[in-house]
């Protein structure tokens, strides 16, 4: 069975302030990992995917992750917070076989002036 | 056209009244995902189809019964509801069921049984 872990509920950071929102990932396959954005109301966002090929991986709105296996993670970091990245963020990860997916329990960006 | 259409967005329901929620892609996607989104939780996974057939039932109530009547609609059937079952549902599809790519979402429909 595969499960993803996200470490804190909410992460509170300042305008301008790096963002960094850990995943760590349990799975007896090689794992295909996501990050989604929802704003509130809407629907899921993809924000990156890592599928095995680079390790470090680049997303949209200036997020990148990168995969570690030595440590199991997946963390999603970005150099600088907008106003607007103000979400629930979402790990999630899918197996080769039955490629569903398995969310985290998501994080809740805050963003302060 | 990289969407996928949900309707309606809001609707409100009777535990007697029957319903049904639509989604609708023109991605040529053949797999297409119910989910269910209760407030401040993951989406937790209903029902997947793939090529038009049902091919994964998390062990859903039979108060909810899914449809893909073709390759870019997928229908959820209300019937009976509880108060509980109020959440945002979400529809998503995929090139493939094998493949590894993203899933795109629609926008839900949150749905509010009285």
């Amino acid at each position: 069975a595969q499960s993803v872990t996200q470490l804190g509920s909410h992460v509170s950071v300042s305008e301008g302030a790096l963002v960094l929102l850990r995943c760590n990932y349990s799975s007896s396959v090689p794992p295909y990992l996501f990050w989604y954005v929802q704003y509130p109301n809407q629907g899921l966002q993809l924000l990156l995917k890592y599928t095995s090929a680079a390790t470090l991986v680049k997303g949209i709105n200036g997020f990148e992750a990168e995969f570690k296996k030595s440590e199991t993670s997946f963390h999603l970091t970005k150099p600088s917070a907008h106003m607007s990245d103000a979400a629930e963020y979402f790990c999630a990860v899918s197996d080769r076989e039955y490629s569903t997916l398995t969310f985290g329990k998501g994080t809740m960006l805050l963003v302060s002036p | 056209d990289t969407e996928v259409t949900q309707t309606p967005k809001h609707l409100v329901m009777g535990m007697t009244n029957k319903k049904s929620l639509k989604c609708e892609q023109h991605m040529g996607h053949r797999a297409m995902y119910w989910y269910k989104q209760k407030a401040k939780k993951p989406p937790e996974l209903m029902f997947v189809y793939s090529y038009e057939k049902l091919s994964i039932n998390e062990s859903v109530p039979s108060r909810f019964s899914p449809e893909c009547p073709n390759s870019s609609l997928l229908n959820l059937h209300l019937h009976a509801l509880q108060p509980e079952d109020s959440a945002l549902y979400l529809c998503a599809s995929r090139v493939g069921l094998a493949n590894t790519g993203e899933l795109f979402f629609g926008e839900g429909s949150r749905l509010t049984v009285l």
